[in-house]
């Protein structure tokens, strides 16, 4: 049983802001929120994580609201090159990932 | 380029074969991972090591399926009998002793054709 769910596809134009958001109804109160990307024919990388309220680096804002039965990645002003598969996990203290299906970005001009 | 690397890249080979793959982690993570990724899905955790110790592995690690950490550095994923839903990619990660951050730095893969 998947533990988050989110949106099969996604398509922006470039320059837009890109929102992402993932359900994750039954999270555990030890349970971080962690994001991923993937290119094709790439390894997945590390994007964010966060367990409440909100998180920002230098690539992305990751929003969860007080219940954190969902989260909300931001991409600000998308390129081409951020066309990729955006994943929602919600490691415990397990170490390691379970990833589902993710969502495909598509950016374009 | 994460600083996990993988060998070969790619790899093609006729059922009924054995195949190896090997992972260099980064140098100071003492935990490393190997996961499969079929096409339109996720990767799907197979084992992970800390140090030379396995310490977990997935249903989905047949015993056609054995890893390896020797001295706690490399990996190697050998797959014995290969057979054509074996293709997939084999993905290796790593990281230093679990902390409170989730990453896991990631290999390129190593894409298996099983013909």
């Amino acid at each position: 049983l998947a533990k988050t769910t989110q949106p099969i596809s996604m398509d922006s134009y470039e320059g837009q802001e890109v929102n992402i958001t993932c359900s994750h109804n039954n999270i555990a109160t030890n349970d971080y929120i962690t994001w991923y990307q993937q290119f094709p024919s790439q390894g997945p990388r590390f994007i964010i994580q966060g367990y409440k309220t909100k998180v920002t680096n230098e690539v992305a804002s990751l929003f969860i609201p007080a219940d954190r039965k969902s989260s909300t990645l931001s991409l600000p002003r998308v390129s081409l090159s951020d066309t990729a598969v955006y994943y929602c996990l919600n490691p415990g203290t397990a170490s390691k990932l379970t990833f589902g299906t993710g969502t495909r970005l598509q950016v374009t001009l | 380029d994460t600083g996990v690397s993988q060998d070969p890249r790619h790899k093609i080979t006729k059922r009924g074969q054995n195949v190896t793959f090997r992972c260099d982690p980064i140098s100071e993570h003492n935990r490393l991972y190997w996961y499969r990724q079929t096409l339109g899905q996720g990767p799907e955790f197979l084992t992970y090591f800390q140090n030379e110790a396995q310490l977990e592995k997935s249903r989905l690690l047949s015993d056609r399926f054995s890893a390896e950490r020797p001295k706690g550095s490399f990996s190697t994923l050998e797959i014995q009998r290969t057979e054509q839903g074996d293709s997939a990619m084999y993905l290796c990660a790593s990281t230093p002793a679990v902390g409170s951050s989730y990453e896991q730095y990631f290999g390129p893969g190593t894409r298996l054709t099983v013909t």
